[in-house]
């Protein structure tokens, strides 16, 4: 059973605010990332982490930022929300070869 | 760069049927390759995967693929689908075992009674 946990899971805020989804997980993974899901489409890689002050940007551009200063804490962050970041935001570690997936957070900006 | 194609958006069974899902991958090297289910408003779970050893893979919940590098395919199948089975199944893969997994656009799967 994976343990990686995200909050808040839904999220319904307006235009030109911050928010920060938080991502934890408790298995000691170096390897964390963060995906975009839209819905009926496959998932997208807009940042991962190979360890502690480790981010990079996947491969679809996104506006958010990432940040990493513990291992089990990967959080994102929009400084301002507009309608086209509508989506569900999907949080992931990895071990050797598998990665485990939380219960994602789904993101209504009006 | 790798890809995945999964054939079909939506597969519907009846109940006590043959579940198969199609996936067809693209790499210049050997591939990792793994199936993911999804159900509503959940992250994804392993179903199995596929790395270099045996070429029929078993997973949970009854599922089994076969990599066929000759077809490129991965294809998944369960002999007889559960209602239980109702979800969005998505093909990745990944190459050289490095971070990066790429998707399959998803097959959402509805079983009748």
């Amino acid at each position: 059973e994976a343990d990686i946990y995200q909050t808040p899971r839904y999220l319904v805020i307006g235009t030109g605010k911050k928010i920060t989804l938080e991502c934890s997980q408790t298995m000691g993974h170096d390897k964390m990332y963060w995906y975009q899901q839209d819905p009926g489409m496959e998932l997208h890689l807009i940042h991962y982490s190979y360890g502690v002050n480790s981010t990079e940007k996947g491969d679809l551009s996104s506006e958010s930022t990432v940040s990493r200063i513990r291992t089990e804490h990967f959080p994102l962050t929009l400084e301002s929300a507009r309608p086209s970041h509508t989506s569900q935001y999907l949080c992931a570690s990895r071990d050797f070869y598998e990665q485990y997936f939380g219960p994602g957070t789904r993101l209504t900006v009006t | 760069a790798q890809s995945v194609t999964q054939l079909g958006s939506h597969v519907s069974v009846s109940e006590g049927a043959l579940v198969l899902l199609r996936c067809n991958y693209s790499s210049s090297v050997p591939p990792y390759l793994f199936w993911y289910v999804q159900y509503p408003n959940q992250g994804l779970q392993l179903l199995l995967k596929y790395t270099s050893a045996a070429t029929l893979v078993k997973g949970i919940n009854g599922f089994e693929a076969e990599f066929k590098k000759s077809e490129t395919s991965f294809h998944l199948t369960k002999p007889s689908a559960h209602m239980s089975d109702a979800a969005e199944y998505f093909c990745a893969v990944s190459v050289n075992n490095d971070y990066k997994l790429s998707f399959g656009a998803g097959t959402t799967v509805t079983v009748r009674a």
